[in-house]
């Protein structure tokens, strides 16, 4: 059964940029699709963005375009989510997620069935 | 792209039955909904997949039979029967829009289900 083990915690101040990493063990990593999802304290979830490493293309949700880099390394079924310019509204827990993918040039994807534990970024002056 | 409304909050009695509601912003009738749960202090976990035709695929790993969907116009429902104590818990649901480079993913603002 697959599992996706995020990287630790992580302190941030106003400005600088954080990189999450999401790393795949015990499956197949890149015919599905790698989604980042966070939730600020107390709120609902949020897609940031995903990413489908067999075709190294990602999308993006409006809000973060411009801001959030999703990438992805196959030969270590890894996959990563960079923000940039924090600023204090962006803490939160932001999880990667599995999605089952859809379609090659048309492709979309949906259920994110396994996640991973999730990150805690603060942003602090 | 669609927007997904949910309510706030419901409650049940330990036992009783309740039912969730995701609601689809007008033209979307024919759109898939994702749910999942989401345990207080604890990551999401996948539930199941509604369309209009009711379950798409499988339920998630571990979901009892007592939680079931059903899908009508633009509203998809999740019914728990017989709630537990356990079934404590934040309810999303989700939906794909778009194909390819327009893909977007989206969320509704979450349901507190209460256990009595």
């Amino acid at each position: 059964q697959v599992q996706l083990v995020q990287s630790g915690a992580e302190v941030k101040k106003p400005g600088s940029s954080v990189k999450v990493s999401c790393k795949a063990s015990g499956g197949t990593f890149s015919s599905y699709a790698i989604n980042w999802v966070r939730q600020a304290p107390g709120q609902g979830l949020e897609w940031m963005g995903g990413i489908i490493p067999i075709f190294g293309t990602s999308n993006y949700a409006q809000k973060f375009q411009g801001r959030v880099t999703i990438t992805a390394d196959e030969s270590t079924s890894t996959a990563y989510m960079e923000l940039s310019s924090l600023r204090s509204e962006d803490t939160a827990v932001y999880y990667c997620a599995r999605g089952v993918v859809r379609g090659v040039q048309d492709y979309y994807y949906y259920s994110m069935d396994v996640w991973g534990q999730g990150t805690t970024a603060t942003v602090s002056s | 792209q669609p927007v997904l409304t949910q309510p706030p909050s419901v409650s049940a009695s330990l036992g009783a039955s309740v039912t969730l509601t995701c609601t689809l912003s007008s033209g979307y009738s024919n759109y898939k909904v994702d749910w999942y749960q989401q345990r207080p202090g604890k990551g999401p976990r996948f539930v199941m997949r509604v369309g209009t035709g009711g379950i798409v695929g499988s339920k998630g790993d571990g979901i009892p039979d007592r939680f079931s969907v059903l899908g009508s116009g633009l509203n998809r429902y999740l019914t728990i029967k017989n709630i537990q104590e356990e079934d404590e818990s934040d309810y999303h649901c989700g939906a794909d829009h778009g194909s390819g480079s327009n893909f977007v993913y989206v969320f509704g603002t979450g349901t507190k289900v209460t256990v009595l």
